[in-house]
Order: structure tokens, then C-alpha cells, then sequence
């Protein structure tokens, strides 16, 4: 199962507002609407931000919102934080109850 | 509150098997799925594979099959999971999941696996 593509890195200004994509295929981020996004710190466990393309669970700041276009999920920071600054990873259903993560994107505050 | 409790580092050789264990507690164990999901040095998140606490019944992604074994405990509400034949790419930092990607997402402090020789 090949993993959805992200971009290796994105950055922005504080304040700014910046978008991460995730792009696979028709099998499984096109698929279904069971994509999620994560923020994981180095050293700590991800965090949940998204699920279903654009829920956001309690404890999930408005900032963080997610939505999809065919085979590509994408998820938008506005007012960018400092505390923005880590690594994000889309997860997508890819049938047969499995999951699969993207690559991961490096995100900077500048 | 919702919390998951995961073993201690494990120091391996190649070859050798390790059993990494995930202690739930605020909510009932049986309920939800258990997954698990790992970090090699340098690399991204990949997801194992999940657990349903309540059956036992279990899915791994081909990449695991036949090398990695989800099991649980439901009298002590622990989840386990056990990597076979150990190589030096197993190297990863491990964490449980209860039903990650979903409303009712939390995740255990993972488990630093160190496999060398």
C-alpha cells in the first residue's frame, strides 16, 4: 500500500496562513472520507487535529481545518503559532480496515 | 481521564522477539480498538496494524503479517504487541493507539524498541 504524498516541507510567517496536501489515489484518499491529520512533536505522542476530512475533536484548535478535492486531502493552519512548528501526517482508510500514513510534513514558523 | 500507560525501552539483538505492553484505564478497555503504530529514527509515522480489545480479532498491514502478533489482556485491560525476528530496521519508537483517527483518538507515551548487536 503506497503512502499518500505530502510536500517534505512547508513554511509561513506568524500569522500567516499555510496548506498541506495529501495526494493518493482513488483507493483510498479518494475513496472514503476517513482522512485524518496529525501534529506530532519530536519526543511526544501525535495529536489528533482532524478526522473524517474536516471534524475536528474536542481539544483541536479552530485554526486547524481539513477538507478534500478528489484524491487529495489537505489540511489549513491560519494564524500561524509558534507553537505550530512540528511535523503533520495525514492518515487515510485504504481498504481492507487498513490504514495508511503519508510522509510527512515538515512545517516551519518563520 | 482516558489513559494509556506503555512499557519501558527494550534493548534487543537481531533475531531476538520483543513484547511491548499498553495498560488502559479511564474507560472500558473492551469497547475500542487498540492500534499501533511506529516511528523508525529519521523517518514518518506507519501505521502496524489494530486490535479490536473486545474479540481479539486483528488486521495487520501485509508489511507486518506473519512477523507481528496483537493480543490482549482483557482482565488487566492491556494490550500487547510483539515483533518476531527482530532487525536492525525495527528500531522505532512504538506507540499504542485506542481507535486513532477518530473522536475517541489517544495515544500511549510510546516505546523506544532498540534492536543491535
Amino acid at each position: 500500500q503506497a503512502a499518500p504524498t505530502q510536500p517534505a516541507s512547508v513554511s509561513g510567517f506568524l500569522g500567516q496562513s499555510i496548506t498541506i496536501s495529501c495526494t493518493g489515489t482513488s483507493r483510498d484518499v479518494g475513496g472514503y472520507n476517513l482522512v485524518s491529520w496529525f501534529q506530532h512533536h519530536p519526543g511526544k505522542a501525535p495529536k489528533l487535529l482532524i478526522y473524517e476530512v474536516s471534524e475536528r475533536p474536542s481539544g483541536s484548535s479552530n485554526r486547524f481545518t481539513g477538507s478534500k478535492s478528489g484524491n487529495t486531502a489537505s489540511l489549513t493552519i491560519s494564524g500561524l503559532q509558534a507553537e505550530d512548528e512540528a511535523d503533520y501526517y495525514c492518515c487515510t482508510h485504504a481498504g481492507g480496515q487498513i490504514s495508511v500514513f503519508g510522509g510527512g510534513t515538515k512545517v516551519a514558523v518563520l | 481521564q482516558v489513559q494509556l500507560v506503555q512499557s519501558g525501552t527494550e534493548v534487543k539483538k537481531p533475531g531476538a522477539s520483543v513484547k511491548v505492553s499498553c495498560k488502559a484505564s479511564g474507560y472500558v478497555f473492551t469497547s475500542y480498538h487498540i492500534h499501533w503504530v511506529r516511528q523508525a529514527p529519521g523517518q514518518g509515522l506507519e501505521w502496524m496494524g489494530w486490535m479490536f480489545a473486545n474479540s481479539g480479532e486483528t488486521k495487520y498491514t501485509a508489511k507486518f503479517q506473519g512477523r507481528v502478533a496483537m493480543t490482549r489482556d482483557t482482565s488487566i485491560s492491556t494490550a500487547y504487541m510483539e515483533v518476531s525476528d527482530l532487525r536492525s530496521d525495527d528500531t522505532a519508537v512504538y506507540y499504542c493507539a485506542r481507535n486513532a483517527g477518530s473522536p475517541h483518538d489517544s495515544w500511549g507515551q510510546g516505546t523506544l524498541v532498540l534492536v543491535s548487536s
